[in-house]
């Protein structure tokens, strides 16, 4: 079956400390994979996105990578705050039309 | 830029009543996506239009739940007869459209239902 998976636990850092949150696959073959921030009582908000045949993505703190062999994508936050503290969701396109599959995401504490 | 668009925020209803979310996107945008999002868990796609035409709408309940995005601008889901595991936040998203090549999706604030 086609699974999206994120840490469930929530991952609890020191400010200024590099976070790392990874969403795993299968049973898809995605050209590309997003990764959203979701607030409490609001909706996502896209961050970035990387494509099949890029290894890795940059914007200010944060980066993302994308190993299609391994079916896994990896989020980093350097040097972060505790305004970064939120749940952080993968999602990928099913069938190419934009139709997103989203993982369940991974609650982020930044403590100072 | 205005973002995307709901309501209402919140809503309390009886199982078996029926209820209407309407979402407006943002300006231009040719798709819309309605997404149920459980606590807990990510979104989930019910619905996707391109213009006022339904692109997929394999994961929609179409027993109870419905669509419409009549002059492909705003839209309304609605419910009928909820059941109480419709609890949930329902997320209306809209992005500039299929052919553009521009994939980020813009969501609204959602729209918070409880069942009772």
């Amino acid at each position: 079956s086609q699974k999206i998976e994120q840490n469930s636990e929530a991952l609890n850092i020191q400010e200024g400390k590099t976070a790392t949150l990874t969403c795993n696959y299968t049973n898809y073959s995605p050209a590309y994979l997003q990764w959203y921030r979701q607030d409490p009582g609001r909706g996502p908000v896209f961050l970035l996105l990387i494509r099949e045949n890029e290894k890795e993505k940059r914007k200010e703190r944060l980066k993302v990578t994308f190993d299609t062999t391994l079916k896994q994508s990896l989020f980093h936050i350097t040097a972060s705050q505790p305004a970064d503290s939120a749940t952080y969701l993968c999602a990928l396109d099913k069938t190419g039309f934009q139709k997103l599959v989203f993982g369940t995401g991974t609650r982020l504490l930044v403590s100072p | 830029e205005a973002g995307v668009a709901q309501s209402p925020r919140y809503k309390i209803i009886e199982k078996r009543q029926s209820v209407a979310f309407w979402c407006n996107p943002i300006s231009g945008h040719a798709t819309l996506y309605w997404y149920q999002q459980i606590l807990g868990q990510g979104p989930k796609l019910l619905i996707q239009f391109q213009n006022n035409g339904v692109v997929d709408d394999s994961q929609l309940p179409k027993d109870r739940f419905s669509a419409e995005r009549l002059k492909g601008v705003d839209s309304t889901l609605k419910i009928q007869p909820a059941k109480l595991e419709d609890s949930a936040v329902y997320l209306c998203a809209s992005s500039p459209g299929l052919a553009t090549g521009q994939e980020t999706q813009y969501f609204g604030p959602g729209t918070r239902l409880l069942v009772l």
